[in-house]
């Protein structure tokens, strides 16, 4: 079946730098959709890519979906206190969502 | 609007003890699913449900049952509870499958002793 992986597991930053995380499939997907799950909180769907090469802005975060639509990435620009947490990529596996192994991030004031 | 509601917050089951995980979603989605959530392993699918009727298995579905007699209700249950078994669980739910944003509950803490 379907994998998703992420890059890095963990990352932590000092207030202010940037942050990216990388999510491979191990096959082709029809969509990618993100999620933040904050400290002690269930996840919160934050966007869904669908074509070939998209990107995607949400003030300071950068949503990339893949040209073979087999990898995405997260950026965050300018992190701050409020971007801790953990973000998850999910893609879509016939009728069913498979998420990625997540990317905790902590920042540093 | 309440949503995705899960039943209880926190569980402590013995070896072997059976219980109920309670779902139930106000949104009229017709899927529904439920995922475990372990350090470092992410969020890992057990069974879901794109309708009243219909559940299917997902990554992780053994020692887990699931039934979906009516829209609003998913609940999961585990049979003979097992150490193994010691997670978060969330129940989740979108209008359809796949393509459409997941609602999470949130959660519930099992732990098995």
């Amino acid at each position: 079946g379907q994998q998703v992986m992420q890059i890095p597991q963990y990352q932590h930053v000092q207030e202010g730098e940037d942050f990216t995380t990388y999510c491979n499939s191990s096959t082709t997907l029809s969509n990618i959709q993100w999620y933040k799950q904050r400290p002690g909180g269930h996840p919160v769907f934050l966007i869904q890519l669908v074509k070939s090469g998209e990107v995607k802005k949400q003030k300071r975060l950068t949503f990339q979906f893949g040209e073979a639509k087999k990898n995405s990435s997260l950026h965050i620009t300018a992190t701050q206190t409020t971007d801790v947490g953990t973000y998850f990529c999910a893609g879509r596996d016939t009728d069913k969502l498979i998420f990625g192994t997540g990317t905790r991030l902590q920042v540093f004031p | 609007n309440a949503g995705v509601t899960q039943t209880p917050k926190f569980q402590v089951l013995k070896t072997g003890q059976s219980m109920t995980l309670q779902c139930a979603q106000d949104m009229n989605h017709e899927y529904m699913s439920w995922y475990r959530q372990d350090p470092g392993m992410g969020l890992r699918l057990i069974h879901y449900s794109v309708g009243a009727g219909i559940t299917d298995q997902g990554e992780v579905p053994n020692g887990y049952n699931v039934s979906r007699s009516t829209t609003e209700d998913f609940p999961l249950r585990l049979l003979s509870a097992a150490p193994s078994q010691t997670s978060v669980y969330f129940c989740a739910s979108s209008y359809s499958a796949g393509n459409s944003p997941l609602h999470f509950g949130n959660g519930t803490r099992l732990t098995v002793t």
